[in-house]
């Protein structure tokens, strides 16, 4: 069964830091471009970054961008989104998304559970 | 950056009903559109991927058409266990947007 299964969230102060796990199983991880999105508490969905299978290329919201790194370890079967300077405005539940064909830019058609991420003092 | 607008925000309407919601982008996106749907405290679920093309395992009731700009999602008959938010999404460039989202209820 495809399968991912994210990790990470928890309460952080402002200005501090975090690191999401993404682990997949099911499918050739490598062969799949992933990505990060988030919904804000009663909001609708927001994309915050992308990975290609070979890692040799990510894309950042502007919300996020210089604040968040994407990575992802291919041996391991998962990706990571360290989240530095964190704002209050970053709280949300965070997915993580399979993307749909191979191709390099493409719909989300496996996702996490979520994880919550609270930014407050 | 490619903005993507949803129409209705919000959607009233009976079992059975034929339900169409509408997504405009700011700039062609050739056929590079996704529908997703998304219930309570659950991730979103993708329904049609190139705007036109039914994910594996979802109802035949969902379809999705347009190119370029306007966008649609038809459910051709409502059943009860489609009342929820659904999303649009472009993905023509390496940029993802969302729209807004059109929450779906009971009438």
């Amino acid at each position: 069964e495809v399968q991912l299964l994210d990790s990470g969230g928890g309460l952080v102060e402002p200005g501090g830091s975090l690191r999401l796990s993404c682990a997949a199983s099911g499918f050739t991880f490598s062969n799949y471009a992933m990505s990060w999105v988030r919904q804000a508490p009663g909001k609708g969905l927001e994309w915050v970054s992308t990975i290609s299978g070979s890692s040799d290329r990510t894309d950042y919201a502007d919300s996020v961008k210089g604040r968040f790194t994407i990575s992802r370890d291919n041996s391991k079967n998962t990706m990571y989104l360290q989240m530095n300077s964190l704002r209050a405005e970053d709280t949300a539940i965070y997915y993580c998304a399979k993307g749909h064909s191979g191709r390099r830019v493409d719909a989300f058609d496996i996702w996490g559970q979520g994880t919550m991420v609270t930014v407050s003092s | 950056d490619i903005q993507m607008t949803q129409s209705p925000s919000t959607l009233s309407a009976a079992v059975g009903d034929r339900v169409t919601i509408t997504c405009r982008a700011s700039q062609s996106i050739s056929i590079w559109l996704a529908w997703y749907q998304q219930k309570p405290g659950k991730a979103p679920k993708l329904l049609i991927y190139k705007a036109s093309s039914l994910e594996s395992g979802v109802p035949s009731r969902f379809s999705g058409s347009g190119s370029g700009t306007e966008f649609t999602l038809t459910i051709s008959s409502l059943q009860p266990d489609d009342f929820a938010t659904y999303y649009c999404q472009e993905y023509n460039t390496y940029w993802w947007t969302f729209g807004q989202g059109t929450k779906v209820e009971i009438k």
